[in-house]
This record gives structure tokens, C-alpha cells and sequence, in this order.
């Protein structure tokens, strides 16, 4: 595909259940972000990839909270025992090199609603 | 820290208008980037223009300009011959040049624009 994809779309879950998030980045894009956006707020920071090195895992909001990427490509990330306030929209985004020296290029987002 | 603050929640604009969207940042860093995200109801968030702290000449991207102010910290993006497909959330965005890879967003502005 041209551009960032994501999976799924939509997930609803119960309160307590775990769910998984999937990112397919550009072909090539070595840099990995996840952004989590919730209602009415900008996009906050979770976690940054940069080909083999160790991820940046800082922007995490708790140890339920985990991601990794395989191969240096597809990114996983997933929410353990969720909680109604990590219903947010996910947002994944890919790039060359890191974001100050190339554009940052977004997938359409999973919406994450939790009951 | 970095903290991005866009203080105008809410803007409309008439078909063919210029308006302004504000941003104010706050760093200590004297080398960083600065961006303007459009993200449409569609949820993808496409990068409108960028600037790069150390150029003192103001970015332009056809109908979209910036007024970059380094020593007030400010960063406005100005939308020339608004049209309705400019209508969306505009998100200023801050990274520190050579240090992490974080992007600190503001919260956003909602432009509706009217015919």
C-alpha cells in the first residue's frame, strides 16, 4: 500500500479485556511512532521505534501498556486489563529518518471505546 | 518541558477568506522544528507546513504561510482563499532538534469554513 495502514478501524471492548492494535507502516519508513489522541486534546506520545535500537518506550501511561515491531516492520501495540480511560483514538505514524529531518506520514487511526 | 498552547479552540471563516490560527510555544532550546497538522473528519493527519527554527524566512506552501516569531515563541499559520475542504483540526506541533524524537502537540484548533 502507499500510505500508513491500521487495524482495525473500530474496536469496542468490555472493561478488563485486552485488545491489540496493529500498525502497517510505509515500505522502507525505518522510524515507527504511536500517538494516542483522546477527546478534545492534541496527540500524545506513547512510543518510538528507529530501526534496531531501543525502542522509546517514556511516553507509555502505564505497564499496561506495550508495543513491539516485527522485523523492523508491522508494529503491535496492545493494552492489557483496559481501563474506560484509555478509550482514545491510536494513532500510528511512519517516516524515513526521525521526523525532524523527514515528514511524518499518519495512518487513519484505530478509534478504541471501552465499556 | 516543551508545552505547545493553541488558544483559539474553535474558528470559522468564510469561503474565499484569510484566516489565522495561533500558536505559542514554550522551550528552552534555541534549535527545533515547528508544524502545522491538518487532520480532516477522516482522522488522517496530514502535515501542512513546517519551519525550521534556525531560518528566519517564514515557510509557504501555496495558499498556507507561517509567521514565525522565534523570540516571542509564536508560530501562527495563516490560510489564504479559505476553501470548504480546508475545513478541519489544525494542530501545531514542536520537536527539539537532536534530541528525542517526541512531537509535543498542541491541542488543536476546529476551522469550519463556510460557503
Amino acid at each position: 500500500g502507499a500510505g500508513v495502514s491500521q487495524s482495525p478501524s473500530n474496536k469496542v471492548t468490555e472493561k478488563g479485556k485486552d485488545v491489540e492494535l496493529r500498525c502497517d507502516p510505509i515500505s522502507g519508513h525505518t522510524a515507527l511512532y504511536w500517538y494516542r489522541q483522546s477527546l478534545g486534546q492534541g496527540l500524545e506520545f506513547l512510543i518510538y521505534f528507529q530501526g534496531n535500537s531501543a525502542p522509546d518506550k517514556s511516553g507509555l501511561p502505564s505497564d499496561r501498556f506495550s508495543a513491539e515491531r516485527t522485523g523492523g516492520s508491522v508494529s503491535t501495540l496492545t493494552i492489557q486489563r483496559t481501563q474506560q480511560e484509555d478509550s482514545a483514538v491510536y494513532l500510528c505514524a511512519s517516516s524515513l529518518m526521525g521526523v525532524a529531518y523527514n515528514e511524518q506520514f499518519f495512518g487513519p487511526g484505530t478509534r478504541l471505546t471501552v465499556l | 518541558a516543551q508545552t505547545v498552547t493553541q488558544s483559539q479552540p474553535e474558528m470559522s471563516v468564510q469561503e474565499a477568506e484569510t484566516v489565522t490560527l495561533s500558536c505559542t510555544y514554550d522551550t528552552s532550546e534555541s534549535n527545533y522544528y515547528l508544524f502545522w497538522y491538518k487532520q480532516p473528519p477522516s482522522r488522517q493527519m496530514i502535515l501542512v507546513i513546517r519551519q525550521e527554527a534556525y531560518k528566519q524566512q517564514n515557510a509557504t506552501e501555496n495558499r498556507f504561510s507561517v509567521n514565525f516569531q522565534k523570540a516571542a515563541k509564536s508560530f501562527s499559520l495563516k490560510i489564504s482563499d479559505s476553501q470548504l475542504g480546508d475545513t478541519a483540526m489544525y494542530f501545531c506541533a514542536f520537536i527539539y532538534q537532536g534530541g528525542s524524537e517526541k512531537l509535543v502537540f498542541g491541542k488543536g484548533t476546529k476551522l469550519t469554513v463556510n460557503p
